[in-house]
């Protein structure tokens, strides 16, 4: 079956740079969710999309935006990045209850 | 306070044990339930939903306890690939709302 799919699956950037990652949703599911794993810590809920409008919203810093396209894939985009942005970032869809995880992007800021 | 509050472990159990998780929410009005996976450095993967009335897949049985605000994960026979960690999550609102995640249980299984 098929799953989320993220892009970049690796990505090195410097303090100050921007980032932009891609998450493309399991075909039908409708919403889109966005979370922030650091290290050795629990996936924290960033922003979500049902419909290609914003939903809901948690700790997302205002140097982030994300938006979902008419195709409902969506994109995290990330400036002025600080070496603790550096974690692991998970896109998961849903069309009703159940959340799926895509494999994340790992971002390494330095 | 965290809103979902899991033992962190290690539970370290040989093969053949069987092995329970408990996990505690604090928001009474809590609307969705349920068991992840994660392998290192992977994503969560989606092990269960944990109803009122209980359920099962195969060696795996989750309860839910509405009135004591916990849900459960009991795990049969273990085997050396369920080695993982385990996260509990909760969606307070329900329907397209935002997952809240307990720490996670970290299991080892060993031979």
């Amino acid at each position: 079956a098929a799953g989320v799919i993220q892009s970049p699956r690796h990505l090195i950037k410097e303090k100050r740079e921007t980032a932009t990652l891609k998450c493309y949703p399991i075909p039908r599911h409708d919403t889109v969710y966005w979370y922030q794993q650091g290290p050795g810590q629990d996936p924290q809920f960033l922003i979500s999309f049902y419909e290609k409008m914003q939903s809901d919203k948690g700790s997302i810093p205002d140097r982030f935006s994300a938006q979902q396209f008419s195709d409902y894939h969506s994109e995290l985009n990330m400036s002025s990045l600080e070496l603790g942005d550096s974690a692991l970032y998970f896109c998961a869809s849903s069309s009703e209850n159940e959340q799926y995880f895509g494999p994340g992007t790992r971002l390494t800021v330095t | 306070r965290k809103e979902v509050e899991q033992d962190p472990g290690p539970f370290n159990v040989p093969e053949g044990a069987t092995v329970a998780f408990n996990c505690t929410y604090s928001n009474s009005a809590s609307q969705s339930f349920f068991w992840y996976r994660q392998d290192c450095r992977k994503e969560p993967k989606l092990l269960m939903s944990v109803y009122s009335s209980g359920n099962e897949d195969g060696r795996f049985t989750a309860q839910l306890n509405r009135a004591s605000q916990y849900i459960s994960l009991l795990i049969r026979d273990s085997k050396l690939s369920d080695s993982a960690t385990y996260l509990c999550a909760v969606n307070v609102h329900g329907g397209y709302n935002k997952l809240i995640f307990g720490a996670g249980t970290r299991l080892a299984v060993h031979p």
